[in-house]
C-alpha cells in the first residue's frame, strides 16, 4: 500500500525549532519530487516546501530562512527542520507526493498524502 | 506570485443537485490546474488534474474544464459523501505552488 506517515509534530516555544519526519511506503520513494503542505485550524492549504528528486529544495517566502527540506532515500525519509517558529506557523503539516503527469514539470499535482502532524507554537 | 481564487466561498446544495465552483488565477496558468477535495479531519485527495483529467478512482460525476485564467470544477448530481472543502490549485509556477482558498459545499 502506497503511504506517507507523518510524525514529529508537538508544542513548541515562539522562537524554538522542531524537526518533522514524513516516512514514505509502497512505492520508489527516491523517484518523486516530495512536499510539505500546512494547514491552520480552520483555514486553506498552503504550500511549504519542495525537494527535487535530486534534492533541490524550493520554498515560498513565508518559510524561507527558516525552515530546510531534506530526503534520505535510503530510509524512504522526508524531513522539515523548522527553526525561528512563530505563532503563525501553528498548523497539521502533511507531506505529499508530487506526481508529474507529463514531460513538463509543471505538469504536477499531490497524488498522495499522509495524515498530517499537528504543530502548535505557543508559550 | 500568481494569486488563486475561488466562488463562491460557501455554497449549499442538495442530494443530486447540480454544483459549480469556480476558480480563478491572477495571470494565465495554461491548463496547470488541480482540484482537491478535503473532508473535516482527513487529508486533501485529489480530484482532477491537468485542468480536465480525472484522477484513478475518482467517480465520474466529478469533471474539471478552462484554461488560461478561469476554470470550473462540476459534481454532475451531487452524493451524500461530496459535501467537503474543494481546493484548486496551480502548477504553473512549479516548483511553487499555490492553492485557492477554498470552496465549502454542505448540506441544504
Amino acid at each position: 500500500e502506497v503511504q506517507l506517515v507523518e510524525s514529529g509534530g508537538g508544542l513548541v516555544q515562539p522562537g524554538g525549532s522542531l524537526r518533522l519526519s514524513c516516512a514514505a511506503s509502497g512505492f520508489t520513494f527516491s523517484s518523486y519530487d516530495m512536499h510539505w503542505v500546512r494547514q491552520a485550524t480552520g483555514k486553506g492549504l498552503e504550500w511549504v516546501s519542495a525537494i527535487g528528486t535530486a534534492g533541490d529544495p524550493y520554498y515560498p517566502g513565508s518559510v524561507k530562512g527558516r525552515f530546510t527540506i531534506s530526503r534520505e532515500n535510503a530510509k524512504n525519509s522526508l524531513y522539515l527542520q523548522m527553526n525561528s517558529l512563530r505563532a503563525g506557523d501553528t498548523a497539521v503539516y502533511y507531506c505529499a507526493r508530487g506526481f508529474r503527469y507529463g514531460g513538463n514539470p509543471s505538469w504536477s499535482a499531490f497524488d498522495i498524502w499522509g495524515q498530517g502532524t499537528m504543530v502548535t507554537v505557543s508559550s | 506570485d500568481i494569486q488563486m481564487t475561488q466562488s463562491p466561498s460557501s455554497l449549499s446544495a442538495s442530494v443530486g443537485d447540480r454544483v459549480t465552483i469556480t476558480c480563478r488565477a491572477s495571470q494565465s496558468i495554461s491548463s496547470y490546474l488541480n482540484w482537491y477535495q478535503q473532508k473535516p479531519g482527513k487529508a486533501p485527495k485529489l480530484l482532477i488534474y491537468a485542468a480536465s483529467s480525472l484522477q484513478s478512482g475518482v467517480p465520474s460525476r466529478f469533471s474539471g474544464s478552462g484554461s488560461g485564467t478561469d476554470f470550473t470544477l462540476t459534481i454532475s448530481s451531487l452524493q451524500p459523501e461530496d459535501f467537503a472543502t474543494y481546493y484548486c490549485q496551480q502548477s504553473y509556477s512549479t516548483p511553487i505552488f499555490t492553492f485557492g482558498p477554498g470552496t465549502k459545499v454542505d448540506i441544504k
